[in-house]
């Protein structure tokens, strides 16, 4: 599979930092040709973006989270990672990795992962 | 923030029609140097993350089937889908990635 989604915990308390990992296939972690993203889906709602990282460590944000998020990768593990501090119950939701095409600052997403989801409670 | 707005909610098709669903761009997604829109459609089946229908509004993911078309350009875009199938039954986003953040339409459910 292309994006496996790791463990992570499913719950997290509020105001603590929510931590997930997106292992990728070794044959296009590097590769110019794709970006990788983070979007998150409340329960029975949309999808919203969180933001995206290229394969040599540029990073687009989504600015109503941007206070909040990190993301990063790290081609040699083979994986990119998401964190997003001070968590509220607003931040309870499904959340995906996934694969992305043309532009980090403006591409779609041909593969996602299963997604996690993620309650945070007090 | 570009915003997205999907009609209808909710759509019941019989199986063997078409279904038509729309997406509504409050800014254009034409890029006027390259006459393309920047618009995705994907489709969500309970339990499933989305997978990828079309980009560019029209072109097809590879392994799509052709009776799922992308038409429309600017601000109004359309996704119909030809000859329903039992396994359609699913929710429809649009995706916009002209502007940032990326953003996407509230979805359209499609059932028989």
């Amino acid at each position: 599979q292309l994006l496996v989604q790791d463990s992570g915990p499913g719950m997290v308390k509020t105001s603590e930092t929510l931590s997930l990992t997106c292992n990728v296939s070794a044959a296009f972690i590097r590769s110019s040709s794709f970006f990788w993203g983070w979007i998150r889906q409340s329960p029975g709602k949309g999808l919203d973006w969180i933001g995206s990282v290229s394969y040599n460590g540029n990073t687009l944000l989504n600015a109503s989270l941007k206070s909040r998020v990190s993301i990063s990768i790290d081609t040699s593990e083979n994986h990119f990672s998401l964190h997003l501090s001070s968590v509220t119950a607003a931040d309870t939701a499904i959340y995906y990795c996934a694969r992305g095409r043309y532009l980090i600052e403006g591409g779609w997403f041909d593969s996602w992962g299963l997604g996690k989801l993620v309650t945070v409670s007090s | 923030d570009v915003v997205l707005t999907q009609s209808p909610d909710y759509l019941a098709v019989s199986l063997g029609e078409r279904a038509t669903i729309n997406c509504k761009s409050s800014q254009s997604l034409l890029y006027r140097s390259t006459y393309k829109d920047y618009l995705a459609w994907y489709q969500q089946k309970p339990g499933q993350p989305p997978k990828l229908l079309l980009y560019w509004a029209s072109t097809r993911e590879s392994g799509v089937p052709d009776r799922f078309s992308g038409s429309g350009s600017g601000t109004d875009f359309t996704l119909a889908i030809n000859t329903l199938q039992a396994e359609d039954v699913a929710i429809y986003f649009c995706q916009q990635y002209y502007y940032t953040p990326l953003t996407f339409g509230g979805g359209t459910r499609v059932e028989i």
